[in-house]
């Protein structure tokens, strides 16, 4: 079954610094990866996904990821962090089921704190 | 980017009640819908996948009896959470895709406290 991890509970930061949130996966062929966004009390957002192509995707707010096949990585990064980057951050496996369907797994969750 | 609206977002009840709790893609027809549980400080826990015209697929270990999907329209799929307990209090969120391939859409959430 395809899996993230998240090993980080928590992310510190000072404004203005660069800001990494780790996620490593496990799939079987190629994997859809996604990272999502979630302010206090409020659903998730879609941030950037990788699919094929290029490595290094950028997505909203500034934010990209690498994706890594070796280390079977899919890093979320931004060069210069906000204060208003603090929220919860996941990141997400396609699983495509043997019947056609699909669902999304999620990792557990990565808290960003950024600091002014 | 697509738009998903979920409402309430947040109901009180009282044990025993039943809360429905709708999920509208606004502009763009969704086939699929998921249901996600969400206990505080935790992750996504997928309930179901429900489809447009059949009955939905639940994850093992949650109660179909109990939390009643449906998926009537291409737009629209409700969940019922029947003769809710306080444990059931949670936060609740509905998403959408448009494709196999594509990212999913999420509603606001709804937050279901039962007294």
């Amino acid at each position: 079954a395809q899996s993230v991890a998240q090993p980080e509970d928590q992310v510190n930061v000072a404004e203005g610094n660069p800001l990494t949130v780790k996620c490593t996966y496990s799939v079987s062929g190629n994997p859809y990866l996604f990272w999502y966004v979630q302010y206090p009390n409020r659903g998730l957002q879609f941030l950037l996904k990788y699919i094929t192509g290029d490595n290094l995707v950028k997505g909203s707010y500034g934010f990209e990821a690498e994706f890594n096949k070796s280390q079977t990585s899919f890093h979320l990064k931004k060069p210069s962090a906000l204060v208003s980057d603090s929220a919860l951050y996941f990141c997400a496996v396609r699983d495509m089921l043997a019947a056609g369907g699909f669902k999304t797994i999620f990792g557990a969750g990565t808290r960003l704190f950024v600091k002014a | 980017g697509a738009v998903v609206s979920q409402h309430p977002s947040r109901v009180i009840c009282k044990s025993g009640t039943s809360v429905k709790i709708e999920c509208r893609s606004l502009d763009f027809q969704a086939t699929t819908m998921f249901w996600y549980r969400q206990f505080p400080k935790q992750s996504l826990m997928l309930m179901a996948t429900s489809n447009e015209g059949s009955k939905a697929t639940y994850e093992q270990g949650v109660e179909k009896d109990k939390f009643l999907i449906n998926h009537a329209s291409l737009t629209l799929s409700t969940l019922t959470v029947t003769s809710a307990h306080p444990e059931d209090s949670s936060f609740y969120i509905c998403s959408a895709s448009r494709g196999r391939g594509g990212e999913l859409f999420f509603g606001e959430g709804s937050r279901l406290t039962v007294l």
